[in-house]
């Protein structure tokens, strides 16, 4: 069984502030981890995922994450927040073992940020 | 097309009616999945194909809902004798091939009410 935590439903941050959304996961063998933003009435949109190697990812729109196996994290991060980052984010995860590529999500976090 | 579309973007039902929902993934595509999205969660994944064939329908939550790919393109997901619960957006993904490293692309979403 895989599962997804994202503990904060909301993150209030300063235009101009680092960001971090957290995510935590449970799988039997080795996780892919996925970043998703959704806009209102829009469907979600990747921003990034690892997979291998690196344990820092770089994906859209200037965020970045890092996989941390030892505490089963995967927090997405920005260094510097913008008001259009204003969205509804959510974690994913995928069991390598698993071809069929079957991801369970977490129940997102809605990040707000204010002028 | 440019990505991941559906139809309708909107349905209202009543209760004991059925519905379809359409999909038609990427050109060249090769996994489809759906999701169920309620209200304030992250989506749960209800069934997989690859190309024609339904690899996964474990999330299918009763055999009212039924899903086919017949010629390993468009995707239709049906709900037969629709039940309140059974309101939420239907999200479609679709995946370059077949592994669990691939990147979903998620199309806009069927919100149904089932009144």
């Amino acid at each position: 069984a895989q599962s997804v935590a994202q503990p904060e439903d909301q993150v209030n941050v300063a235009e101009g502030n680092p960001l971090t959304v957290k995510c935590t996961y449970s799988v039997s063998g080795n996780p892919y981890l996925f970043w998703y933003v959704q806009y209102p009435n829009r469907g979600l949109q990747f921003l990034l995922k690892y997979i291998t190697g690196d344990n820092l990812v770089k994906g859209s729109y200037g965020f970045e994450a890092e996989f941390n196996k030892s505490q089963t994290s995967f927090h997405l991060k920005k260094p510097s927040a913008l008001v259009s980052d204003s969205a509804l984010y959510f974690c994913a995860v995928r069991d390598y073992s698993t071809n069929a590529g079957k991801s369970t999500f977490g129940d997102g976090t809605t990040l707000t940020v204010k002028p | 097309g440019a990505g991941v579309s559906q139809s309708p973007r909107y349905k209202v039902a009543k209760r004991g009616q059925d519905v379809a929902l359409r999909c038609d993934p990427i050109s060249g595509h090769v996994s489809l999945f759906w999701y169920q999205q309620a209200l304030g969660q992250g989506p749960e994944f209800l069934t997989y194909f690859q190309n024609e064939a339904q690899l996964d329908k474990s999330g299918l939550p009763s055999d009212r809902f039924f899903a086919e790919r017949p010629e390993g393109s468009v995707s239709t997901l049906k709900i037969q004798r629709t039940q309140q619960e059974d309101s939420a957006v239907y999200l479609c993904a679709s995946t370059m091939g077949g592994l669990a490293s691939d990147t979903q692309y998620f199309g806009p979403g069927t919100r149904l009410t089932v009144l």
